[in-house]
């Protein structure tokens, strides 16, 4: 049982290009989530899903899509990078007992 | 809106001492469910302890324990014979979407525990 796991683990973008963060839990959990973390401060969310084909939009969505064609993936897109987009980015899915989460993509743009 | 607010940037304890690290909230919601995950220096966050707020009783994990206090909107978080191993970043979260609800995380205590 795997948990949580995301790929990569690092990656440098240039301004301007796209990526994919993907991210996958073997829990059979319905609900999945998309946090980023920026220095010095808590998580904040991105995008979540209550299940597969079902997404909606965190506290802070722009210059980023999701989808869910299925329950064990949730990958994030980022389209057209920008310095501002610099974080460390999150994938967590919950059970009833709470939030379990990825080990996280450290992301820079340049 | 709900916010989360850890008044403490740091902290330091002795090993083997016990400390306490604090967590406000704001909400108008009468039902939700706090949190207190661990984030080391290995960046995986992980779950050390959860209240839901209709239980009057203390929720309690080994050696970590909760103060909650629903009317004070306080929930601290509190170490018993801290280990070296408890160096982590602390952080609270607040989730009114029940167990499974959105988190909406403080800025976290940074704690450091010393031989």
């Amino acid at each position: 049982n795997a948990g949580v796991t995301q790929t990569p683990k690092f990656r440098i973008l240039k301004i301007g290009q796209s990526m994919t963060l993907q991210c996958t839990q073997d829990m059979n959990h319905n609900y999945m989530y998309w946090y980023r973390q920026d220095p010095g401060m808590g998580l904040k969310l991105i995008y979540y899903s209550v299940g597969a084909g079902i997404t909606d939009k965190g506290e802070v969505p722009n210059g980023y899509n999701v989808s869910r064609s299925t329950t064990e993936d949730f990958p994030l897109r980022l389209e057209l990078a920008a310095p501002s987009q610099t974080s460390v980015y999150f994938c967590a899915s919950s059970s009833r007992t709470g939030q379990f989460f990825g080990p996280g993509t450290r992301l820079t743009v340049l | 809106a709900q916010t989360v607010t850890q008044s403490q940037p740091e902290m330091s304890v002795q090993e083997a001492e016990t400390v306490t690290l604090s967590c406000t909230y704001d909400t108008s919601e009468s039902n939700y469910y706090l949190f207190w995950y661990k984030q080391p220096p290995s960046r995986q966050m992980i779950l050390v302890i959860r209240q839901e707020a209709y239980k009057q009783q203390n929720a309690t994990e080994n050696r970590f324990s909760v103060n909650f206090q629903k009317a004070a909107k306080s929930f601290s978080l509190k170490i018993s014979d801290s280990q070296l191993g408890d160096t982590a970043m602390y952080f609270c979260a607040f989730s009114s979407g029940g167990s499974q609800g959105n988190l909406i995380f403080g800025k976290g205590t940074k704690l450091s525990v010393k031989p």
